[in-house]
C-alpha cells in the first residue's frame, strides 16, 4: 500500500518561498498516478494547488500558477513543491495526495494521503 | 471555471438518523464527482468515488448518487464515528472541492 510523508520546514518568511517534499513508500512514483498538494488554511476547505505525472508533465491552480513549482524526483521516489513570494494567506496545512489517473481505479480521486505538514508565514 | 456548492455548511443529527448532503455542480460534470471525510486534526479520507462507487473499507450506510449537476451523499444511519467534515471534489476538469459540511452528533 502507498503511503506518502511530507516533510520541510514549518517557518516560512514573508516573501521567501515555501519548499515541501513528499517521500513517497509502498510503490513506484513511475505509475499511473497524479502526484498532488492540496493545503487548508486554519479553520476553512480544501485548496488543490497543483499536480505532477511522472513524466514531469504539470497542472497547477491558475491563481497559483505564477508561484507554485511541482516537480518529481524519480531516483528518490519523492515529489515537491516551490511556492515563491508567500504571503500570510499561504499559512496552511499542506497535503500531498496521489490522485488516480482518469483511466485508474479510482479515475480523478485523492485516494492516498499524506498526514499533512503545517506551514506558518510569518517573520 | 466550474463552480462546487456544497449544503447545509453544518449539521446537527442524531445516532440513528438518516443525513443526506448535497453537492451542486454550476455546469454538467458527469459522474466525475468524489466525496471526503475528514476528522479533526487528520488527512482527508476518500469515501466515494465517480459519484457512487464507495471506496473499499468504507462503511455500507454511505452511499452517493446523482449525475450531471446534482449529487448527493448518504449516511443511512448515522454513528458517532461519523461526526467529521464531508467534501465533495469535481474531477471533471481542474480538482475542485466543495466548501465541506460539518456534521454533529445531538
Amino acid at each position: 500500500q502507498v503511503q506518502l510523508q511530507e516533510s520541510g520546514p514549518g517557518l516560512v518568511n514573508p516573501s521567501g518561498t515555501l519548499s515541501l517534499t513528499c517521500a513517497v513508500s509502498g510503490g513506484s512514483i513511475i505509475s499511473d498516478n497524479w502526484w498532488s498538494w492540496v493545503r487548508q488554511p486554519p479553520g476553512k476547505g480544501l485548496q488543490w494547488i497543483g499536480e505532477s505525472y511522472h513524466s514531469g508533465s504539470t497542472n497547477y491552480k491558475p491563481s497559483l500558477k505564477s508561484r507554485a513549482t511541482i516537480s518529481v524526483d524519480r531516483s528518490k521516489n519523492q515529489f515537491s513543491l516551490r511556492l515563491s513570494s508567500v504571503t500570510a494567506a499561504d499559512t496552511a496545512v499542506y497535503y500531498c495526495a496521489k490522485k488516480s489517473h482518469d483511466s485508474g481505479e479510482t479515475p480523478g480521486a485523492f485516494d492516498i494521503w499524506g498526514q499533512g505538514t503545517m506551514v506558518t508565514v510569518s517573520s | 471555471d466550474i463552480q462546487m456548492t456544497q449544503s447545509p455548511s453544518s449539521l446537527s443529527a442524531s445516532v440513528g438518523d438518516r443525513v443526506t448532503i448535497t453537492c451542486r455542480a454550476s455546469q454538467s460534470i458527469t459522474y466525475s464527482l468524489n466525496w471526503y471525510q475528514q476528522k479533526p486534526g487528520k488527512a482527508p479520507k476518500l469515501l466515494i468515488y465517480s459519484a457512487s462507487t464507495l471506496q473499499g473499507g468504507v462503511p455500507s450506510r454511505f452511499s452517493g448518487s446523482g449525475s450531471g449537476t446534482d449529487f448527493t451523499l448518504t449516511i443511512s444511519s448515522l454513528q458517532p464515528e461519523d461526526s467529521a467534515t464531508y467534501y465533495c471534489q469535481q474531477s471533471y476538469s481542474t480538482p475542485l472541492f466543495g466548501g465541506g459540511t460539518k456534521v454533529e452528533i445531538k
